[in-house]
């Protein structure tokens, strides 16, 4: 079983400023690991993607995360948040394996981006 | 570019009405999911599909059934609608394993 840890439920940050979005991971076996946005009425979109190779991984607006599998952790940084940065994150897990792809997703963190 | 398109944004039924919430995504995805999104407990899976015909129950099936007859086209049934039943209902398609999923705009649903 997978499970998906996002320690802070709300993140206040003034604009300008870095933030980091943390997420833990537990699972038996070697996983994908992503990171999406969502806006106020919307659905999910993805930022960024971590499948294999190099552990600091890129994604849109500015965004990266670092995958440290020693630590089971997949953080979220932005060296200086924009207001329209203000929205929910959610982290999520996929295993690696055979058979149906199941993701499970953390309870989310509201970013609050303070004029 | 990827499309999900749920057809409903907005959504209010009675109590023990049969509910139809419909999902169509336009890119020759494999697996669809439905999800319900609650505040404080993110996203739940309710069931998924991984092929026409084909279902899987996910962590909260209960209170729910799916239809899949064409590949594209992936509805959630709620058979006798419940006041616990009133969520955000998202739905989400992706190709092969690993590649991530896409979601549709979502449904707010309201049952009084």
């Amino acid at each position: 079983a997978q499970s998906v840890t996002q320690l802070d439920s709300q993140v206040p940050v003034f604009e300008e400023a870095p933030v980091e979005l943390r997420c833990n991971y537990s699972s038996s076996v070697s996983v994908y690991l992503f990171w999406y946005v969502q806006y106020p009425n919307q659905g999910l979109q993805l930022l960024l993607k971590y499948l294999s190779g190099s552990t600091l991984v890129k994604g849109i607006n500015g965004f990266e995360a670092e995958f440290n599998k020693s630590q089971t952790s997949f953080h979220l940084r932005k060296p200086s948040v924009h207001i329209s940065d203000t929205a929910e994150y959610f982290c999520a897990v996929s295993d690696i394996g055979r058979g149906y792809q199941k993701v499970t997703f953390g309870t989310g963190t509201k970013l609050q981006v303070i004029p | 570019d990827v499309k999900v398109t749920q057809s409903s944004r907005y959504l209010v039924k009675r109590t023990g009405e049969k509910v139809f919430l419909e999902c169509v995504q336009d890119m020759d995805h494999e697996n669809m999911f439905w999800y319900r999104q609650d505040p404080g407990l993110g996203l739940r899976l309710i069931y998924f599909s991984y092929d026409v015909k084909m279902k899987e129950k996910g962590d909260i099936p209960e209170g729910y059934s799916v239809s899949r007859e064409k590949k594209e086209r992936f509805s959630l049934i709620l058979e006798s609608a419940s006041t616990n039943q009133t969520s955000m209902y998202l739905c989400a398609s992706s190709s092969t394993r690993g590649q991530p999923q896409h979601f549709g705009d979502g449904t707010r649903l309201s049952i009084l």
